[in-house]
């Protein structure tokens, strides 16, 4: 167990819609990371907050956004859903640790189907 | 920019064999370099990581030394189980403005083990 949670586990929804998926970092680690994992496209890293700023962009689409909270847990926001969104949605966190800052340590993931 | 190449699998092995997954880098500076392991419906765990030149990694019998002059970063495990059966990923550390940071991901190497 990485000490990472992401909530829900899995989610199932329409095209158009709009989600949320949620995610706890480890305790004490102050950067998140979401990743989404697809068969074509592989692991690929979307965004990182640092203890609420944004600190890096990764190839996320305008129709996608996150955000981190005052208790350092974060949200991904995925509107306007298509049919190629459906993936694994992996939140990653960092900080703390004896590996050191840039270790990431990753959630169990989402996985989101669009219909 | 940065990136990672490895070895297409899949990679099938019998129990107790040897383990080789290549991995080879490009950087323009000297990233960490690490290896992740995703057991079948899993999330991704943090296998070993390597900060610099002659840097080995190790955890779990399995091991990677960061070769700078080769930028390689290969996987190697002496006897393996059938429980090592998963996909491996090598990713490198690659550092964005803003003092962010992301991994980027090779595209993964599936291993299976037979008894």
């Amino acid at each position: 167990d990485s000490g990472v949670t992401q909530t829900p586990k899995h989610l199932i929804t329409a095209t158009g819609q709009r989600v949320t998926l949620r995610c706890s970092p480890r305790s004490g680690d102050l950067s998140v990371y979401w990743y989404q994992q697809s068969l074509d496209q592989g692991l690929q890293f979307l965004i990182q907050y640092y203890n609420g700023e944004e600190r890096a962009k990764g190839n996320i689409l305008e129709r996608f956004s996150a955000q981190q909270f005052p208790d350092l847990h974060s949200e991904l926001n995925l509107s306007s859903l298509e049919l190629g969104d459906s993936a694994l949605y992996f939140c990653a966190s960092s900080g703390t640790g004896t590996l050191g800052t840039d270790t990431q340590y990753f959630g169990p993931g989402t996985r989101l189907t669009v219909l | 920019g940065d990136s990672v190449t490895q070895m297409e699998g899949p990679v099938t092995l019998s129990e107790e064999a040897f383990l080789t997954i290549n991995c080879t880098y490009t950087a323009t500076g000297y990233p960490s370099l690490f290896w992740y392991v995703q057991y079948p419906g899993e999330g991704l765990q943090l296998l070993l990581k390597a900060t610099k030149a002659d840097d080995k990694g190790s955890n779990k019998g399995f091991e990677a030394t960061y070769r700078k002059e080769t930028t390689s970063f290969h996987l190697e495990k002496g006897s393996v189980q059938v429980s090592d059966s998963a996909v491996y990923f090598c990713a490198l550390s690659d550092r964005y403005s803003n003092s962010g940071y992301a991994l980027n991901f090779g595209k993964g190497t599936s291993l299976l083990v037979t008894p």
